[in-house]
């Protein structure tokens, strides 16, 4: 079975500031999908970034940029230039193939605190 | 992006009645629909799997007798808790996805179940 696993259950950052956020998983497919989501105090779960494994360069989205490594299994996400609406918790997760809707496993998150 | 609506985003019940909770996609066909749950500061964990016209198929520990998932059309998922007890209480969270849309997941606002 796959397995997302998050080690950092909460960080904090200083606005303006570089932060990174840390992913690990393990599985045994070669064609996978990674992710890293946004929940806010609202709870909608909001997509930041996403990284297809087939594809050796980094997702990029605006400030926010992965180093996927695919050989240590590792999906890290940096946030940078970071801003007070950056507050959430981060999930990241896990889809076997999204080509066809697959089920996305989450890990258990990481609470990210933006201070002035 | 797609909109995916809950509803209700909150409702509160007794013990021993049953509530339904409605996914709906508003811009676009959901061939495929997902139902999470989410306890407090922890991570969403999959309940089960909605094919429209077809049966739900549910993870290993759901009750699906307790669960009732029912995917009538391309635009609509209910989840109904049956015969509900305080341990129901939770953040039910679904997503929905269309392969029109390249299996993208578009998540709802999420429905907070507190059972007295």
């Amino acid at each position: 079975a796959q397995t997302v696993t998050q080690s950092q259950p909460e960080m904090s950052v200083q606005e303006a500031e570089t932060v990174t956020l840390s992913c690990t998983y393990d599985t045994s497919e070669s064609d996978y999908y990674l992710f890293w989501y946004k929940q806010p105090p609202s709870r909608q779960m909001i997509l930041v970034i996403r990284q297809e494994a087939y594809k050796q360069q980094n997702a990029t989205e605006n400030r926010f940029s992965v180093n996927f490594q695919k050989a240590a299994k590792s999906f890290s996400l940096k946030i940078s230039d970071s801003q007070l609406g950056d507050a959430a918790m981060y999930f990241c997760a896990y889809s076997f193939n999204t080509g066809t809707a697959s089920k996305l496993t989450f890990g258990t998150g990481t609470r990210l605190q933006v201070t002035l | 992006g797609a909109v995916v609506s809950q509803h209700p985003s909150w409702v509160i019940c007794k013990s021993g009645t049953s509530v339904k909770i409605e996914c709906r996609s508003l811009d676009f066909q959901a061939t495929t629909m997902f139902w999470y749950r989410q306890f407090p500061k922890q991570s969403l964990m999959l309940m089960a799997t909605s094919n429209e016209g077809s049966k739900a198929t549910y993870e290993q520990g759901v009750e699906k007798d307790k669960f009732l998932i029912n995917h009538a059309s391309l635009t609509l998922s209910t989840l109904t808790v049956t015969s509900a007890h305080p341990e129901d209480s939770s953040f039910y969270i679904c997503s929905a996805s269309s392969i029109a849309r390249g299996g993208e997941l578009f998540f709802g606002e999420g429905s907070r179940l507190t059972v007295l």
